[in-house]
């Protein structure tokens, strides 16, 4: 069964506190790894998309990482402002997208 | 751009009721999404399309779903009759897919709440 599974479910960050979070993945054929950032009432905000094993991408304070079973995303030094719910999606075959429930992220000052 | 367009923003309707979510595009692009998303199960794909033309709707729970788009800037997700297990936050996304790049730009969501 295709499946994306996210943990932790949530997590508190000190600012500064770097930390990861992981995203694994069951999908045959996939064609990219995705990553969003969702803020409370609003809809998901395209951040990277990988699509080789090995590929690494970054964006001021995060870096997202692919391997052939899971994907991370990293976060130096946090900021308050990135307290957020991040979401990883697996694109298959055709433009058919599979999303974790996502992490919670608060960074506390 | 304004960017992807929902409306309405909030929905409180009665058990039974027909429900029409409204959705347009970003001018140019060529594919649309409807997801559904609850605590529960996330972000869930219910339909797409590829040039107003329906692709894969194999995510519609039920045939009280249905989607159109008529034309390139404007689709509906109508739901007849509805239940209160249809109660979620309802995104449309569009995107424009060129050299198998698909990032997918989401609208702000419509809240329905079936009572």
């Amino acid at each position: 069964e295709d499946q994306v599974t996210q943990s932790p479910e949530a997590l508190r960050l000190q600012e500064g506190e770097s930390s990861s979070l992981n995203c694994s993945y069951t999908v045959s054929g996939l064609r990219g790894l995705f990553w969003y950032r969702q803020d409370p009432g609003k809809g998901p905000e395209f951040l990277f998309t990988l699509y080789s094993a090995g590929e690494e991408k970054e964006k001021e304070r995060l870096k997202a990482t692919l391997t052939k079973k899971e994907s991370f995303l990293h976060i130096t030094a946090p900021k308050p402002e990135d307290s957020a719910t991040y979401l990883c999606a697996a694109q298959k075959g055709g433009n058919q997208f599979y999303f974790g429930t996502g992490t919670s992220l608060t960074v506390i000052p | 751009d304004a960017g992807v367009i929902q409306s309405p923003r909030h929905e409180v309707t009665e058990m039974g009721q027909e429900v029409t979510l409204r959705c347009k595009p970003i001018s140019g692009h060529d594919y649309l999404f409807w997801y559904r998303q609850t605590m529960m199960r996330g972000l869930e794909l219910l339909i797409y399309f590829n040039n107003n033309v329906p692709i894969d709707d194999s995510g519609m729970p039920e045939d009280r779903f249905s989607a159109k788009m008529p034309n390139a800037s404007f689709s509906t997700l109508k739901i007849q009759p509805s239940e209160p297990r249809d109660s979620a936050v309802y995104f449309c996304a569009s995107s424009l897919v060129r050299g198998g790049h698909n990032e997918q730009f989401f609208g702000p969501g419509t809240r329905l709440t079936v009572l």
